[in-house]
């Protein structure tokens, strides 16, 4: 079974830039996750899809932040425009209807 | 809110058995897991616990929870080397669609 696919695995933008990432989920997985990891601390959830439907995005900077999921399967999560606090690892996880959840190699941000 | 904590750090030596405790707020939370971080990879799933038991062992690995306290903890039997990297001990937040909360991570350090 292959597993979640990320892309790119670094990008390097100056501030004020835009940046997109994307990802394809294990195939079949309804549920998908958007996590921001900042350096030294543990994974912050963005956003969470439930087939093509937002099922949270509480913590998600909806002013520079955005996301979608086309047609309930790959998703894009887009920054417009980047600040330098933004440099983290970008990290996508989908689960089925069971309680694991699996994840991404992770995008690797730096904003200079 | 919901939150999750662990220790930052552990060091032991090499066959040795290593205990990393975590502890959550949300008495709701369905699942408890752990997830491994080597560096530069994503979060791999190496266990999870359902909120009705108290024990789960596979291979090396025992999960302990003791709900009243909500604490949980990861014993790794025989540590090697290769078991060296951060740990991250995540709970499902009831309130949502399996909606995974993250502690900061322990870092594990196995020496000879």
């Amino acid at each position: 079974e292959a597993g979640v696919a990320q892309s790119p695995r670094y990008k390097i933008i100056e501030k004020r830039q835009s940046v997109a990432f994307w990802c394809n989920p294990i195939s079949g997985h309804a549920t998908l996750y958007w996590y921001q990891q900042i350096l030294g601390q543990g994974p912050k959830l963005l956003i969470q899809f439930q087939n093509n439907g937002v099922v949270d995005d509480s913590q998600l900077p909806k002013d520079r932040f955005s996301a979608e999921r086309l047609k309930g399967v790959d998703s894009t999560l887009k920054i417009q425009p980047a600040k330098l606090e933004d440099s983290a690892v970008y990290l996508c996880a989908s689960s089925s209807n069971r309680p694991e959840a699996f994840f991404g190699q992770g995008t690797r941000l730096t904003v200079v | 809110g919901e939150d999750v904590e662990q220790s930052l750090f552990l060091s032991v030596r090499e066959g040795d058995s290593s205990v990393i405790n975590c502890t959550y707020t949300d008495s709701s939370s369905t699942y408890l897991y752990w997830y491994k971080q080597e560096p530069g990879a994503g979060l791999q799933l190496l266990t999870y616990i359902f909120s009705n038991m108290d024990m789960k062992q596979d291979q090396r690995l025992t999960v302990l929870l003791n709900k009243k306290d909500k604490h949980l903890s990861l014993r790794i039997a025989d540590t090697q080397t290769g078991d060296s990297a951060i740990y991250f001990c995540a709970a499902s937040f009831s309130g949502g669609y399996n909606k995974l909360i993250f502690g900061a991570g322990t870092r594990l350090a196995v020496h000879p």
